[in-house]
């Protein structure tokens, strides 16, 4: 199970929006709905922002959203602010019962 | 609440093993899918398997086989993840993290982590 392929890096503005993206294979991302994103602040553990490709858990601002076209899913984070400066993550289905997270990307606002 | 503590921190030598403890509360132990996820320093996220505490089931990923062993002990509604033969590159935070209702690989719930030094 090879990493699936995030930007090492991305930057906005306060109040502009990002995209992340996150390729896998036909064998991942490809093949399945099962595409989580986490947000991973300095020291802490990770937070389940995006699952199931677009589903926000109770509690997640609207501002993120996610999608999914092929073997690509992508992470979208509309007004951007200062809190959200971060590494992400995205994991995905591999079959077999079987995960397998990208290498992340870290989010600078600026 | 919902709440996954797991062991301290361990410094070990090269060649030995380790095991790290995950206690689970606020919730039915048994009825949740436990991974154990890990992220070497400055580096990215590594599943490495889940238990289903239940019936004590496994599965971890190929690159681990061999070397991993995941257990519970439901009477202390407790997770286990042991690595044997460690190497440097097994330096790295261990997190246990919950899956959601059923096997899902979503992970709501995480444990705040346990440093592994491996060092001569």
């Amino acid at each position: 199970q090879s990493a699936l392929t995030q930007p090492a890096s991305v930057s906005g503005s306060p109040g502009q929006s990002i995209t992340i993206s996150c390729t896998g294979t036909s064998s991942d991302v490809g093949s399945y709905n099962l595409v989580s994103w986490y947000q991973q602040h300095p020291d802490k553990a990770p937070k389940l922002m995006i699952y199931e490709v677009n589903k926000r858990p109770s509690g997640v601002s609207n501002r993120f959203s996610g999608s999914k076209s092929g073997n690509t899913a992508s992470l979208t984070i509309s007004g951007l602010q200062a809190e959200d400066e971060a590494d992400y993550y995205c994991c995905s289905y591999a079959g077999s019962s079987t995960l397998v997270f990208g290498g992340g990307t870290k989010l600078t606002v600026l | 609440q919902v709440q996954l503590v797991q062991s301290g921190a361990e410094v070990k030598k090269p060649g030995a093993s380790v095991e790290v403890s995950c206690k689970a509360s606020g919730y039915t132990f048994t009825g949740y899918y436990m991974h154990w996820v890990r992220q070497a320093p400055g580096q990215g996220l590594e599943w490495m398997g889940w238990i289903n505490p239940n019936n004590g089931g496994t599965n971890y990923a190929q690159k681990f086989q061999g070397r991993v062993t995941m257990t519970r002990d439901t009477s202390i509604s407790t997770a286990y993840m042991e690595l044997s033969r460690l190497r440097s590159d097994d330096t790295a935070v261990y997190y246990c993290a919950r899956d959601l209702p059923g096997w899902s690989g979503f992970y709501y719930y995480w444990g705040q982590g346990t440093l592994v030094t491996v060092s001569s």
